[in-house]
């Protein structure tokens, strides 16, 4: 069953490449900021999370960058994999919304053999 | 340790009826937020539950409804169904630690079609 929207951004990129996924996020409060990977019939599975005090953060294959002058997150993964063919959602989370997550809109990330 | 699950997954509704989702959070997780994704709209909050309180509520009609148990286990609630909440519910769970902005870790989802 498919979860997400039919208009979705696409990024297409070959086996191997390198892919960057980018965000604006809007709340200039939001200090929490996470990455989810979701497939198809799947809920949205944590990549990578950032807080506002830190402006790069590596996880295995993974790196979240955050430019909080440009309120701007972007998701970047080496050697992409077809496994890594999916939605990509960035979130963001202010300390005064709880833990109301907004998210972004969604990138539909196609990785090709 | 086994992930959320959430009951049942796939649902058929007619316009106006009602219908209960179930969500049983991570062991340990006492804190359960509920999101609706569509389309046009994409992830948006519904509510978070916290020790059988609602903590936060986003903006959807009170027809939207929901509780927490005493097990951390929560139900949403829709009332008066209509045919745009053709929707998939996810529901996240998080421990709850006071103060503290925790990694919230999805479920697989609930396919509700209106008819």
């Amino acid at each position: 069953g498919e979860s997400v929207g039919l208009h979705l951004p696409t990024l297409s990129v070959q086996e191997g490449d390198n892919s960057i996924i980018n965000c604006a996020y809007s709340n200039s409060a939001s200090d929490y900021f996470i990455w989810y990977k979701q497939e198809s019939g799947k809920g949205p599975q944590f990549i990578i999370d950032i807080r506002s005090n830190m402006d790069k953060r590596q996880g295995q294959r993974v790196t979240v960058l955050l430019n909080k002058t440009v309120k701007h997150l972007s998701l970047q993964i080496a050697a992409t994999q077809p496994g890594d063919s999916a939605v990509y959602f960035c979130a963001e989370n202010s300390y005064n919304a709880g833990n109301m997550l907004t998210f972004g809109g969604g990138t539909r990330l196609m990785v090709k053999p | 340790k086994a992930g959320v699950t959430q009951t049942p997954r796939y649902l058929i509704k007619t316009r106006g009826q009602q219908v209960t989702l179930s969500c049983s959070p991570i062991s340990g997780h006492r804190s359960v937020s509920w999101y609706q994704q569509t389309p046009g709209q994409g992830l948006q909050f519904l509510f978070e539950y916290f020790s059988e309180t609602q903590r936060n509520k986003g903006n959807f009609p009170g027809r939207f409804s929901g509780r927490q148990f005493s097990n951390s286990r929560s139900e949403m609630n829709v009332s008066t169904l209509e045919l745009g909440d053709s929707a998939l519910y996810l529901c996240a769970s998080r421990i709850g630690l006071a103060g503290a902005q925790e990694t919230q870790y999805f479920g697989p989802g609930t396919r509700l079609l209106v008819l």
